[in-house]
């Protein structure tokens, strides 16, 4: 079993729609990320989360470190919001612990 | 200001071959971490370098190996090359007194092993 778990792996929307990609972990985590990686292989930081909620624009992280469990919303989603995104965490073994990440969930929204 | 450069963007190499990737850290970092990304997974970490030492190793054979310059630009070379080292090879920098300010990585270099 992976220790960084996505759902789901795949997921197409209509423009507009309500978007939410799930994200559980089994290891205890210094900081939990939420990335965005498009088709050339470019990865961006969309979020470092160690408790409670974030927002960015359209964009809303939660984490709930007693159930290890993080989601990612997106608000009006819109087809430039089409991209893999990758969830990962910082394990708790020293704060300059490697990333252990997610396989990722690819986002595919229609206009 | 340059977040985190990588080069090249693409290669193609045979068999048995070595490769050299380089990264160049966003100003201000001085940690590089190289990542493996196959297609279609998530990438897996190789290895961490830290004032020029490698100071976390992932599950990644000997014919994996970096390097650290002064100036915290870094290099990945691998040797004796594999078809199943055709992936995506993606650098992290971070600031190692800071790891509240995460990650910046780079766009990655793409390795096609024939």
């Amino acid at each position: 079993k992976n220790e960084v778990e996505q759902s789901p792996q795949n997921l197409t929307a209509q423009e507009g729609e309500f978007i939410t990609i799930n994200c559980s972990y089994s290891v205890g985590i210094s900081a939990l990320h939420w990335l965005q990686q498009h088709p050339g292989g470019g990865i961006v930081s969309l979020f470092m989360l160690s408790s409670g909620k974030k927002k960015h624009g359209r964009l809303i992280a939660t984490i709930n470190i007693q159930e290890k469990h993080s989601s990612l919303h997106i608000t009006a989603s819109h087809p430039r919001d089409s991209a893999v995104y990758i969830c990962a965490v910082r394990s708790e073994v020293g704060s300059q612990g490697n990333l252990i990440f997610g396989k990722g969930t690819k986002l595919s929204v229609k206009p | 200001d340059a977040g985190v450069t990588q080069s090249p963007t693409h290669l193609i190499k045979t068999r048995g071959q070595q490769v050299t990737l380089r990264c160049s850290p966003k100003s201000g970092h001085d940690t590089v971490s190289w990542y493996q990304q196959a297609l279609g997974q998530g990438p897996q970490f190789i290895f961490q370098y830290y004032e020029e030492e490698e100071r976390q190793r992932g599950n990644f054979p000997d014919r994996f190996s970096g390097h650290q310059f002064p100036n915290y630009s870094s290099e990945l070379n691998v040797n004796a090359l594999l078809l199943g080292d055709s992936a995506l090879y993606l650098c992290a920098s971070s600031r190692r007194d800071r790891p509240s300010y995460g990650y910046t990585f780079g766009s990655g270099t793409r390795l096609t092993v024939v």
